[in-house]
């Protein structure tokens, strides 16, 4: 059961334009969102978070939206650049109320890969 | 650089054999997360220990432990190793349960390949 779905493999964009990498989810009790950013051989950085009492959050570049109603967050990076290019994650967790195996593990998405063109 | 360092970067070893990976956090967090990536699974949850005490577990297989020391880093242990458990192991941390901030940082992870 895949509680966290990142539904496109991939992404290209122009260097300069906007991307928007999407996340749905089917667990209402997450209720902290984050998004991370991967290259081969490394581990994930992360990006931007927000939290579920919030819809949106804005770190320069890069902003974050949430739907809950429709489980759904996005990730928006305008203008996007060539080093944008990797894998990206998204993650959701359960913070408030939670107890036993729940508490504070990431579920984390298939991970979308974004190609930024020149 | 997160801050969080893992050792060893990479391991290779035969089948049937134990393993020992080690995270230690940054400074300041409380919580160590263990994470598997296989080329089929994605990034799986293992365990968490939060100030040297068990505290969320996901899919572990009895064949995995792990413990968080006083100084707060972590060991993972891996024993009686198959070829499938050849995959990405990643150390996060964060704060912590009581704390403020739900992010998870990550090392740069050790690529265990079981021949």
């Amino acid at each position: 059961d895949q509680q966290v779905k990142q539904n496109s493999p991939s992404l290209s964009v122009q260097e300069g334009r906007i991307s928007i990498l999407n996340c749905d989810y089917t667990n209402s009790m997450f209720d902290y969102f984050l998004w991370y950013k991967k290259y081969p051989a490394e581990g994930p950085t992360f990006l931007i978070s927000i939290s579920s009492i919030k819809d949106k959050n804005e770190d320069g570049r890069f902003t974050v939206f949430l739907n809950k109603s429709a489980k759904h967050l996005s990730l928006h990076i305008v203008p996007s650049q060539p080093g944008d290019s990797a894998v990206y994650f998204c993650a959701a967790s359960i913070n408030q109320n939670a107890g036993g195996t729940s508490y504070g593990k990431l579920t984390f998405g298939q991970g979308t890969i974004l190609t930024v063109h020149p | 650089d997160s801050g969080v360092t893992q050792t060893p970067k990479h391991l290779i070893t035969a089948t049937g054999q134990r393993v020992t990976l080690r995270c230690s956090p940054r400074s300041g967090d409380l919580s160590v997360y263990w994470y598997q990536q296989s080329l089929d699974q994605g990034l799986q949850f293992l365990i968490q220990y939060y100030n040297g005490e068990e505290r969320a577990k996901g899919n572990i297989l009895e064949r995995f432990s792990a413990q968080q020391f006083p100084d707060l880093h972590s060991e993972l242990n891996l024993s009686s190793l198959e070829l499938g458990d050849s995959a990405l192991y990643f150390c996060a941390s964060s704060v912590g349960p009581d704390g403020t901030s739900y992010e998870q940082y990550f090392g740069p992870g050790t690529r265990l390949t079981v021949t």
